[in-house]
């Protein structure tokens, strides 16, 4: 069963600080590992998306990596500012936009 | 990109009623979905919009309780049938421009049933 899985569940960081999410999938056949980020009420937005051959994507102050090899992936957040406070879900495909495995997301909190 | 509304934004029902939801999105794209987010779960596809025919519905969910409907390539509407509370959940519309990885969502409609 294609299986993601998000930790920690939940992160409460200060302003300023960096902060790491990770993202481990079962997800065969593998097309491409996205992050996305939602806000409160609104809906997710794509961050990064990373297909087999990419290890590293950024977007300016995430930085999303990716091992395919041990299918692990991360998503790293420098200098956190207020607005970074949201849920960061990992999604991966298999192909095809109707083959997207989602995880349950990470719930991060910037406290100033 | 592509910029998607949905309406209503949010809404509160009573049991056994049904709520359509209208998907908008402002330019042609290749593929419309529909997403169910429960409280503290990831994104469930519902189903995938066509247009001018019958949606394709995942497991578990049923043309008769989630009737969607398609008729051009920039709108859709998911009806939520005979609600019951276990219905409560957050809809978001989702659709794929050409042949991309890119995927765009709706801010979503939070529905509320009691």
């Amino acid at each position: 069963k294609n299986q993601v899985e998000q930790s920690p569940q939940s992160l409460i960081i200060l302003e300023g600080k960096n902060c790491t999410l990770q993202c481990n999938y079962t997800v065969s056949p593998f097309s491409n590992l996205r992050w996305y980020k939602q806000d409160t009420g609104r809906g997710p937005v794509s961050l990064t998306i990373m297909t087999f051959s990419e290890n590293t994507k950024s977007n300016g102050r995430y930085t999303a990596t990716l091992d395919a090899d041990t299918k692990q992936s991360s998503l790293h957040i420098t200098a956190s500012q207020l607005s970074d406070s949201a849920s960061y879900i990992c999604v991966v495909s298999g192909g095809g936009a109707d083959g997207l495995t989602f995880g349950k997301g990470t719930h991060l909190i910037i406290q100033p | 990109s592509a910029v998607i509304s949905q309406k209503p934004s949010r809404d509160i029902c009573q049991r056994g009623t049904s709520l359509t939801i209208q998907c908008q999105v402002d330019s042609q794209v290749t593929m419309m979905f529909w997403y169910r987010q429960q409280p503290g779960q990831s994104l469930t596809l519902i189903a995938t919009a066509n247009q001018g025919s019958e949606a394709t519905y995942e497991s578990g969910f049923v043309i008769d309780k989630f009737p969607i409907s398609r008729p051009n390539l920039t709108f859709s509407t998911l009806t939520v049938s005979n609600m019951s509370p276990e219905d409560s959940s957050i809809y978001l519309c989702s659709v794929v421009k050409g042949n991309t990885y890119e995927q765009y969502f709706g801010p979503g409609t939070r529905l509320t049933v009691t």
